[in-house]
């Protein structure tokens, strides 16, 4: 099955810096990528999502590129500001198969005045 | 529209009691999830439901069940708690097709003593 690692677990930056979040994946099959945002004692929610065909998506501060080739995909976040700070899980899904998704295990961003 | 309901929010049970966690969309998606989130490890699927009348093991099924009702209702029991199970559980949708999306439920956070 499919196996994505996220590094790293817990970031800290400061206001208005850029923030990097890395993922691997395992399966070649896997062809859809979405990016959550859980603050805390909340749901996951979608912030963005980028699929196998499209190698960049932006949307106003957050980007997600993917390397199909080497089995990555990053999110990025520009101009961070304190509302940021999340936890924020990378997953991959492949098509068919029910739409499983496979998460990482999260990386914990606190941005800093 | 509520998206996804899960109930309970809370709930503290006896090691080898029983429960049965409710999920319910209106959104008409065609699939459902269970997910639980632990820390450090990410949301582990549970159990899903591709479509009506399916359902099919995750990557951590041991020690549950569940039941697609309908289209709008998949509920997860656990048969005899065990403290392993004490964990934040989500429940998800999605419509399938092109649209990958998650919609998350609020999530319910169970104890198992």
């Amino acid at each position: 099955g499919e196996n994505v690692e996220q590094h790293p677990s817990t970031l800290s930056v400061q206001e208005g810096d850029s923030a990097v979040i890395k993922c691997t994946y395992s399966d070649s099959a896997s062809n859809y990528f979405p990016w959550y945002k859980q603050e805390l004692g909340k749901r996951p929610q979608l912030i963005i999502d980028i699929r196998s065909n499209v190698g960049e998506k932006k949307d106003q501060r957050i980007a997600v590129t993917l390397n199909k080739t080497a089995k990555h995909f990053s999110l990025h976040i520009t101009e961070t500001q304190p509302e940021d700070s999340a936890v924020y899980f990378c997953a991959a899904s492949a098509r068919g198969g029910g739409n499983k998704l496979t998460f990482g295990t999260g990386t914990q961003l606190k941005v800093e005045l | 529209n509520a998206g996804v309901t899960q109930t309970p929010k809370f709930q503290v049970l006896k090691t080898g009691q029983s429960m049965t966690l409710q999920c319910a969309q209106d959104m008409n998606h065609n699939s459902m999830y269970w997910y639980r989130q632990d820390p450090g490890m990410g949301l582990r699927l549970i159990y899903y439901s591709a479509s009506e009348g399916t359902t099919d093991k995750g990557e951590v099924p041991n020690g549950y069940n569940v039941s697609r009702l309908n289209k709008r209702e998949f509920s997860l029991r656990l048969e005899s708690a065990a403290p392993s199970q004490t964990s934040v559980y989500f429940c998800a949708s999605v419509s399938g097709g092109s649209n990958y999306g998650y919609t998350f439920g609020s999530g319910t956070r169970l104890t198992v003593v």
